[in-house]
């Protein structure tokens, strides 16, 4: 079945730090990865997507790459603020199955 | 993407009672899912909720302590039956785009629950 494993956490970086929260995937087929972003006191709201190999998802100054040879959607931000403190889920879709869920990986920035 | 508004945001029940959860969403979806999230965990799937139809539960969860109804394509309800203190958990409704759409799932804001 399909699987994700996400870079453990927390994570704590510096205002201006650079960003990279590792995430690899087990899958059949081809599936679509995301990355959803939960800010404290809130829901998960969609940060970005890739739906096929080598598509790069982007929003907000975050990045992640669909890199298949490598099943991996690392997700990266070259300056971060304090406003991102939040905890990021990677997760894939394969057509017909339910969405998987890493484990979340809870960042904090301090100023 | 949906705009999906569920309530109770919060609530604070006693143990042996039981509480009704509504998501309501902006357009007519034909994927609709309620997810638990307990406390500093992932999510994980109780169920699809199915228009018309009983609602497809995951393995670990029963209709008896997850009712769910869905009447129609834009409204959805779970209850969390003979509630005890391992139910605090937050619990979340969304929705889902076909596979064209990228099986994309967009989530409510979630209903965090505490039982005494």
């Amino acid at each position: 079945g399909n699987s994700v494993t996400q870079m453990e956490g927390p994570v704590t970086l510096s205002e201006e730090a650079f960003l990279t929260i590792n995430c690899t995937y087990t899958a059949t087929g081809y599936p679509s990865l995301f990355w959803y972003v939960q800010y404290p006191g809130e829901g998960l709201q969609l940060l970005l997507k890739a739906t096929k190999a080598d598509d790069k998802g982007s929003n907000k100054g975050f990045e992640a790459t669909y890199r298949k040879e490598t099943t991996s959607f690392h997700l990266e931000k070259g300056s971060v603020q304090v406003s991102d403190s939040a905890v990021y889920f990677c997760a894939l879709s394969s057509p017909g199955e339910k969405l998987t869920f890493g484990t979340g990986t809870r960042l904090t920035i301090i100023p | 993407s949906a705009v999906i508004s569920q309530k109770p945001s919060r609530d604070i029940c006693q143990r042996g009672t039981s509480l009704t959860i509504q998501c309501q969403v902006d357009s007519q979806v034909t994927m609709m899912f309620w997810y638990r999230q307990q406390p500093g965990q992932s999510l994980t799937l109780i169920a699809t909720a199915n228009q018309g139809s009983e609602a497809t539960y995951e393995s670990g969860f029963v209709i008896d302590k997850f009712p769910i109804s869905r009447p129609n394509l834009t409204f959805s309800t779970l209850t969390v039956s003979n509630m005890s203190p391992e139910d605090s958990s937050i619990y979340l409704c969304s929705v889902g785009t076909d596979p064209s759409q990228g099986n994309i799932q967009y989530f409510g804001a979630g209903t965090r629950l505490s039982v005494l």
